[in-house]
């Protein structure tokens, strides 16, 4: 039973453009959506967060919406940048209690930004 | 300041031998997950570890996969009896203690250890 879904397993996008990624979850007690990226060969690294009672944040090129009646959330970059190929996973936090929390990672989904 | 230090990098086993993975986390950080991956797959919790305590081990195989976080040194995975299908690329991560330090509210994590069982 996958609570966090990753539908498309890759996305080709031209350099300039706009990458949409998409990640649903089906669990309404997660409190917090990441985005993580990952090259070959090296571990996944953070990108950016979004609270469970935000519709939106921002960090330079990166955008992360959440429609939490619809369960879902995405990751905008724009401009793509040849750098930005790379494996993304979304990732839904839960809290266990006692300042502990747990990560629920999707499959990933691989962008590949075409010069 | 270093990262979640993970060793080694790359491991081969025959099929029958014990794997040992070992996880340093980052400064700071109390508490250390495990995730695998396998090919084409995403990244599978484990185990999540305290100093000398397993919090959550709900992702861990039932037979020949242990870990452990001791009150020195790193936290070790440990695979007794290795078979092909425990080939897989393990990824360690830390985080601090719930409201101690900068968050991003969720981990750090390592290269990861490519097991190969041959």
């Amino acid at each position: 039973d996958q609570q966090v879904k990753q539908n498309s397993p890759s996305l080709s996008v031209q350099e300039g453009r706009i990458s949409i990624l998409n990640c649903d979850y089906t669990n309404s007690m997660f409190d917090y959506f990441l985005w993580y990226k990952k090259y070959p060969a090296e571990g996944p690294t953070f990108l950016i967060s979004i609270s469970s009672i935000k519709d939106k944040n921002e960090d330079g090129r990166f955008t992360v919406f959440l429609n939490k009646s619809a369960k879902h959330l995405s990751l905008h970059i724009v401009p793509s940048q040849p750098g930005d190929s790379a494996v993304y996973f979304c990732a839904a936090r839960t809290a266990l209690g006692a300042g502990s929390y747990q990560l629920t990672f999707g499959k990933g989904t691989k962008l590949s930004v075409i010069p | 300041n270093a990262g979640v230090m993970q060793n080694p990098r790359h491991l081969v086993r025959r099929r029958g031998q014990e794997a040992r993975l070992r996880c340093s986390p980052m400064k700071g950080h109390s508490h250390v997950y495990w995730y695998r991956q396998l090919p084409e797959e995403g990244l599978k919790f484990m185990v999540y570890l305290q100093k000398e305590n397993i919090i959550d081990e709900s992702g861990m195989p039932k037979e020949r996969f242990s870990a452990e976080f001791p009150k020195e040194g790193p936290s070790i995975l440990r695979i007794q009896q290795v078979v092909r299908g425990d080939s897989a690329a393990y990824f360690c991560a830390s985080s601090p203690p719930e409201g101690t330090g900068p968050s991003n509210y969720g981990y750090t994590f390592g290269s990861g250890t490519r097991l190969t069982v041959v």
